[in-house]
């Protein structure tokens, strides 16, 4: 079956801009994730979402970043006013909370570039 | 808090030979551990996870891990490399006991030459 996708693939942007990320999660899942890969900092969470409960944002680094799960399915991340520190790769992943069945599976991420 | 060690940036294997990537945690309640791989420019792959039971897993690609309760270890093995495994590899844990996000290393790669 399909996995988790993500668009852009590629995303360059100027200094000051807004950008939406957007991640499709595989079908059923009901938890979804966005992480934040960049260099040096390794593997970050940013925000989780499951069901209709409201989502952890604790992971989210400053108010400039928010994001939303429409439907429960499809999810959006934003970022406004966007700086050069916020150059990284953008991962969503998805699972299906439960004892066994919780792995999460990734997206193939958005690199985003802030120039 | 929970948090994951990766001691080594770099491991280096020349092909044929045993492989370890060592992974350390630390987490308050039950751990839940995973292995994940990432290829060049692609997301990561999950590989192998450990919830409960058998404290040797085996995963996808040859690969095996061992849960060690004692040394709060869980080191990725492969008894015979192959030089298609060279990648960048991240050990992930989350507390069983709740519901949310994993923490990952920092990542090791793993390179094999022929």
């Amino acid at each position: 079956g399909a996995g988790v996708s993500q668009s852009p693939s590629n995303k360059v942007t100027e200094k000051g801009k807004d950008v939406e990320l957007r991640c499709d999660p595989i079908s059923g899942h009901t938890a979804l994730y966005w992480y934040r890969q960049s260099l040096g900092q390794g593997l970050e969470f940013l925000i989780y979402f499951q069901g209709n409960s409201a989502p952890d944002k604790s992971g989210l680094p400053s108010d400039r970043f928010s994001a939303e799960r429409t439907g429960g399915s499809v999810s959006t991340l934003t970022i406004q006013r966007t700086q050069q520190e916020d150059s990284a790769v953008y991962l969503c992943a998805s699972s299906v909370p439960g004892l066994h069945t919780d792995t999460q599976y990734f997206g193939p991420g958005t690199r985003l570039t802030v120039l | 808090a929970q948090s994951v060690a990766q001691p080594e940036d770099q491991v280096n294997v020349a092909e044929g030979n045993p492989l370890t990537v060592k992974c350390t945690y630390s987490v308050s309640g039950n751990p839940y551990l995973f292995w994940y791989v990432q290829y060049p420019n692609r997301g990561l792959q999950f590989l192998l996870k450990y919830i409960t039971g058998d404290n040797l897993v085996k995963g996808s690609y040859g690969f095996e891990a061992e849960f060690n309760k004692s040394q709060t270890s869980f080191h990725l093995k492969k008894p015979s490399a192959l030089v298609s495994d060279s990648a960048l590899y991240f050990c992930a844990v989350r507390d069983g006991g709740s519901q949310g996000n994993l923490i990952f290393g920092k990542g090791t790669k793993l390179s094999v030459k022929p």
